[in-house]
């Protein structure tokens, strides 16, 4: 089984669209949670951290599962500029051999059309 | 002002060559990455160090080597390239904190391509 494991999509969506992107993680002792944009050619970006109280950012919701070891995102009112890869990614905590590793989920392809 | 920078950008070089890349934070953080994406665009983890002390080590051939003189440097040497070896190498940095760490910030990526 995959460390972080996303449905890679691809997802291709009209502009004005809800649309939901899910991840889970195996490793139960992960200590931070974070959503991630990576657009063609360039670095990844923070998009979010995520919360197990659940967070916002404007058209941006994320949620956290720790009994389920599960992450969403949820994007509503695509825009053309929202298409990118986003990248469910998990840090290791403290101590040990993985100590504050980023384990990446293998991402999540969206294209918003016109 | 750049909070982690990485040179060069682009990277053309033939096989069995030995190259360098460097990267360099201003961020303040205790811990360094490097991530190696493939043609596959998968982001998987090569080393870390914390406050220059390696941390993580997957399985990488021993022709990688990293190096940190300090906590804000972290550099790559590649001995002997191959053209597998050709991706995009990220340097990043965290911190980690009690309960938590931060968000991960990452460099713009060298392109390395072995001809």
């Amino acid at each position: 089984r995959k460390e972080v494991e996303q449905d890679p999509g691809p997802f291709n969506v009209p502009e004005g669209a809800t649309v939901a992107f899910n991840c889970t993680y195996s490793n139960s002792a992960s200590q931070s949670f974070f959503w991630y944009r990576q657009d063609c050619r360039k670095e990844p970006k923070l998009l979010m951290s995520v919360y197990s109280s659940g967070n916002e950012d404007g058209r941006f919701t994320a949620q956290l599962n720790r009994a389920s070891q599960y992450i969403s995102l949820l994007i509503r009112d695509s825009k053309l500029s929202d298409s990118a890869t986003y990248l469910c990614v998990v840090t290791s905590g403290a101590g040990g051999t993985s100590y504050g590793k980023l384990t990446f989920g293998q991402g999540t392809i969206l294209t918003v059309h016109p | 002002d750049t909070a982690v920078s990485q040179t060069p950008k682009y990277l053309v070089t033939q096989m069995g060559n030995d190259k360098s890349i460097k990267c360099e934070q201003n961020l303040g953080h205790d811990t360094m990455y490097w991530y190696k994406q493939d043609s596959k665009k998968f982001l998987k983890i090569m080393f870390s160090y914390n406050n220059k002390e390696l941390i993580i080590n997957e399985t990488v051939p021993n022709r990688f080597s990293p190096k940190s003189p300090d906590k804000a440097h972290l550099n790559l040497h590649i001995n002997s390239l191959e053209l597998g070896d050709s991706a995009v190498y990220f340097c990043a940095s965290s911190q980690g904190g009690v309960t938590r760490w931060t968000e991960a910030f990452f460099g713009q990526g060298t392109r390395l391509t072995v001809v």
